[in-house]
């Protein structure tokens, strides 16, 4: 597609139970983001994928939360046992990386609401 | 450490003024990035400008200009002669340069309201 593709768009989920949010990156992008954008915070960085590069998961909040890049594309952030304060817009977004690194273009995101 | 401070929470002008959102940053890198996005209501973030911390020359693209300070560690943004379609939400964001770019530290963006 022309950009980043992200679903479900909402979600409103049960505490306690697990969610999973899928993003589709550019074609031909090789890094991938996952932000998350609480309300009236700014964004907060959760975990970057580079090629096959191992995940750089420094920004993840807790061990319910994980994510994987299958292929090189899709991704599908996970969590696990959702908690009320997991309710936030989940973005993410995607770049060349490496040398030919450009500014990343994000999905519209998709809002958790967890009750 | 890393942060990015943008003090005006809203800021409200009326259509045709100029307004200036404040950007403050700190880092302990000597040599990033740093960015502004826009995000209307429709709530994706749209990219707007990547300066790295080399260039301290001023830059403009139609209404928009940004003043980068480095003796400051300011990089405020400036929309002349501002339109309804400008209101927004606008973050200023830190990067690194090389390898994670994107891995960006966000402030908590400014919200503008132009009013017609």
């Amino acid at each position: 597609g022309a950009g980043v593709s992200q679903s479900p768009s909402n979600k409103v989920t049960e505490k306690g139970k697990d969610v999973e949010l899928r993003c589709d990156p550019i074609s031909g992008h090789t890094a991938l983001y996952w932000y998350r954008q609480s309300l009236g915070q700014g964004l907060e960085f959760l975990i970057y994928f580079q090629g096959n590069s191992a995940p750089d998961k420094s920004g993840l909040p807790s061990d319910r939360f994980s994510a994987e890049r299958t292929g090189g594309s899709v991704s599908t952030l996970t969590i696990q046992r959702t908690q009320q304060e997991d309710s936030a817009v989940y973005l993410c977004a995607s770049s060349m990386g490496g040398e030919r690194s450009t500014e990343a273009f994000f999905g519209q995101g998709t809002r958790l609401t967890v009750v | 450490a890393q942060k990015v401070t943008q003090a005006q929470t809203e800021i409200s002008v009326v259509e045709k003024e100029d307004v200036t959102l404040d950007c403050v940053y700190e880092t302990r890198d000597t040599t990033y990035y740093l960015f502004w996005y826009k995000q209307p209501p429709s709530g994706e973030l749209v990219f707007l400008i990547r300066r790295n911390s080399f260039d301290e020359q001023n830059e403009i693209s139609g209404r928009y200009s940004w003043n980068f300070q480095k003796s400051t560690s300011s990089f405020n943004f400036t929309i002349t002669a501002s339109q309804v379609v400008d209101s927004a939400v606008y973050f200023c964001a830190l990067g690194r340069i090389g390898g994670a770019t994107n891995k960006l530290i966000f402030g908590t963006g400014t919200l503008l309201a132009v009013q017609p």
